[in-house]
């Protein structure tokens, strides 16, 4: 069955990177796009970017230009989502998240990374 | 970038009752829109994609409709594992942007 499963919960001091990994099984890794969606504490879901697990091609949404870095390891089927520069505003849930090519919806989500940013 | 604006924000159900959110996008004109339920601590998890079509395993008492700038999510006859949070989501550009939210409540 396919299966999109995430790293840990992490706990970072303001102006420090965290990497998120997610390792995916199931199904064929370059067939599908890896997407990330963030939650805030009791907020909304925001959609960050997405990677081409195929090529490697990104789309990273402006807010977050210049500030995070999607890449993937063809060899293990896992993809990785890297945010730096954090601050107490990055305190969230990330979420990696199955799309098809063509698609605009997702259909399988990991099951989310707790990252907490404080001094 | 388009925005998304879920109503109501909350909405108090009883088990069976017929629940309508709406979706309004700012901009659009296609059916490139999907529905999402959130339970507390979970994942979303996907209902409708292409504004109407029932992902494979999600019960028939959820329906989507609507085009171009507004959509609707019904839930026939709410049971009790319906209640959560809903999502709706464009996919008509990047960056994809979804609804602030409606919570489903008892």
């Amino acid at each position: 069955q396919v299966q999109l499963v995430q790293s840990g919960p992490e706990v970072k001091k303001p102006g420090a990177s965290v990497k998120v990994s997610c390792k995916t099984s199931g199904y064929t890794f370059t067939d599908y796009y890896v997407h990330w969606v963030r939650q805030a504490p009791g907020q909304g879901l925001e959609w960050m970017g997405r990677i081409s697990t195929n090529l490697g091609g990104t789309n990273y949404a402006q807010k977050f230009q210049g500030r995070v870095t999607m890449t993937r390891d063809t060899s293990i089927n896992t993809a990785y989502m890297e945010l730096s520069s954090l601050g107490s505003d990055d305190t969230a849930v990330y979420y990696c998240a199955r799309v098809g090519s063509g698609w605009y919806w997702v259909d399988y989500w990991g099951q989310g990374t707790l990252v907490t940013v404080s001094s | 970038d388009i925005q998304m604006t879920q109503s109501p924000s909350s909405v108090s159900a009883s088990v069976g009752d017929r629940v309508t959110i709406t979706c309004r996008a700012s901009q659009g004109d296609s059916n490139w829109l999907a529905w999402y339920q959130q339970r507390p601590g979970k994942a979303p998890k996907l209902l409708i994609y292409a504004a109407s079509s029932l992902q494979t395993g999600v019960p028939s008492r959820f329906s989507g409709s609507g085009s171009g700038t507004d959509f609707t999510l019904t839930i026939s006859r709410i049971q009790p594992e319906d209640f959560a949070t809903y999502y709706c989501q464009q996919g008509n550009s990047f960056p994809w942007t979804f609804g602030q939210g409606t919570k489903v409540e008892i």
